[in-house]
């Protein structure tokens, strides 16, 4: 079964309306998950990696206060995304950590649609 | 920057042939090599991981090579199925665990 559970699955949000997608850890605690971006026939691109109890590390041309994200808890990173347009439509994906196996899961992936 | 490069970007075989997955990247100094597997809609199942010290991993029907010094790596797969069309995505581990991904290959085998 899967190890690293997004939520939601898909979402269709109106313009200006922020969204927040989770990614949860089952069976393992993650200090560190990472946020990627997909659109339609190009590769993943990693957009931030989020740090347990401390600021998240954004990737180049990545907005901070567009893209917040928070990792209150040691199973849980969540990605919000305000303000959507509908550029930001997009396939989200995280993935996260196993320090102890050193193994990296990936979750199922959020769709987002903006209209 | 690290660069990652897949080709071909789409592959249509029919059923029980075998094929090659190539996959490029630009600096040499990558910690590990993993591909995945992306079905239509979904998240990334893991592969096969190339710890850098390895040449290959095998895992059933699949095989992946690595030769860092040229930064090259190919995923065989024999006797496809159509349940291996899917797209295949080659990602070089950074520090950190930062993947960079290739933009994948499509494979889609026909029954």
């Amino acid at each position: 079964g899967a190890v690293v559970s997004q939520h939601p699955s898909w979402v269709i949000c109106k313009s200006g309306t922020s969204v927040k997608i989770e990614c949860r850890s089952l069976d393992f605690q993650a200090t560190t998950m990472f946020w990627y971006r997909q659109f339609p026939k190009q590769s993943l691109m990693l957009m931030a990696t989020s740090n347990e109890g401390s600021k998240a590390t954004y990737e180049q041309g990545v907005e901070k206060d567009k893209f917040l994200i928070n990792h209150a808890s040691l199973t849980l990173s969540t990605l919000t995304v305000t303000s959507a347009h509908p550029e930001d439509s997009s396939f989200y994906i995280c993935s996260a950590r196993d320090e102890v196996g050193n193994t990296i899961y990936f979750g199922e992936g959020s769709w987002l649609t903006v209209v | 920057k690290q660069e990652v490069t897949q080709i071909p970007a789409a592959l249509s075989v029919p059923e029980g042939e075998n094929l090659v997955l190539n996959c490029s990247f630009t600096d040499s100094a990558i910690y590990n090599l993993q591909w995945f597997r992306q079905d239509p809609g979904k998240g990334l199942t893991s592969l096969l991981l190339i710890q850098s010290s390895q040449r290959e991993q095998t895992s059933g029907r699949l095989n992946a090579s690595l030769d860092k010094s040229s930064g090259r790596s190919t995923l065989y797969i024999a006797a496809s199925q159509p349940g291996d069309s899917a797209t295949y995505l080659c990602a070089v581990i950074r520090d950190g665990n930062k993947l960079v991904f290739g933009a994948g290959t499509i494979l889609r085998v026909k029954s």
